[in-house]
């Protein structure tokens, strides 16, 4: 199985702050990569595929970057409605794999 | 706009079989994957499987003896049966259309509580 490892699990931000939040995989999955928003008590939503592509209604403060092992998710200017949960997910080869998940909170 | 939606109980008691369908609205369940993803209780994200609307199938192998995932094209369902449950086995679960490898577009999940 590919293991996806997150950095930093968790990280303190305040409104209008650049984050960026970092997945490695255990093995190269081109740009097989993908980001999701989790918040409490409701279904992850999709942010990001293929490692760049920005979802269907997604704000353009979102964006993605990387490929082989080392990928980024970086948010500009933080929002209130950024707060959540984010995971990545790779999708070069069953099992479809998560990693652990950073928690973005204030 | 897809929109998907889980059914089944709530409750399953251990050593029983968990099951679960996913109702698919708002566009055909051909030509796409259809995953069951499930999420326990303040833990993280695991893919259990997923299924063609051919029927063919794939599955996480660290549940793959005990699961079974199948579609009924002429219902726009697919479902999710677990067999010998533990509370390990209690999180939400969730149904998602898969389109290469991720997930699009998800139910809002259903609660499986494993409990006698």
């Amino acid at each position: 199985d590919i293991q996806l490892t997150q950095s930093p699990s968790s990280l303190s931000a305040s409104v209008g702050d650049r984050i960026t939040i970092t997945c490695r995989a255990s093995q190269t999955i081109s740009i097989y990569l993908n980001w999701y928003q989790e918040k409490p008590g409701k279904a992850p939503k999709l942010l990001i595929y293929s490692a760049t592509s920005l979802q269907s209604g997604v704000p353009s403060r979102f964006s993605g970057s990387g490929s082989g092992t080392h990928f980024t998710l970086t948010i500009d200017s933080l929002q209130p409605e950024d707060f959540a949960t984010y995971y990545c997910q790779q999708s070069y080869s069953p099992p479809l794999t998560f990693g652990p998940g950073t928690k973005v909170d204030i | 706009q897809v929109q998907l939606q889980e059914s089944g109980p709530g409750l399953v008691k251990p050593s029983e079989t968990l099951s679960l369908t996913c109702s698919v609205s708002g566009d055909s369940i051909s030509s796409f994957y259809w995953s069951w993803i499930r999420q326990p209780p303040g833990k993280g994200l695991e893919w259990i499987g997923f299924v063609y609307y051919t029927g063919s199938t794939d599955y996480n192998p660290s549940l793959k003896s005990r699961v079974t995932i199948s579609v009924d094209t002429s219902k726009s369902q697919f479902s999710l049966r677990l067999s010998s449950v533990t509370a390990a086995d209690t999180a939400v679960y969730y149904c998602a259309r898969t389109t290469a490898g991720f997930f699009d577009f998800w139910a809002q999940g259903a609660l499986v509580t494993v409990s006698s």
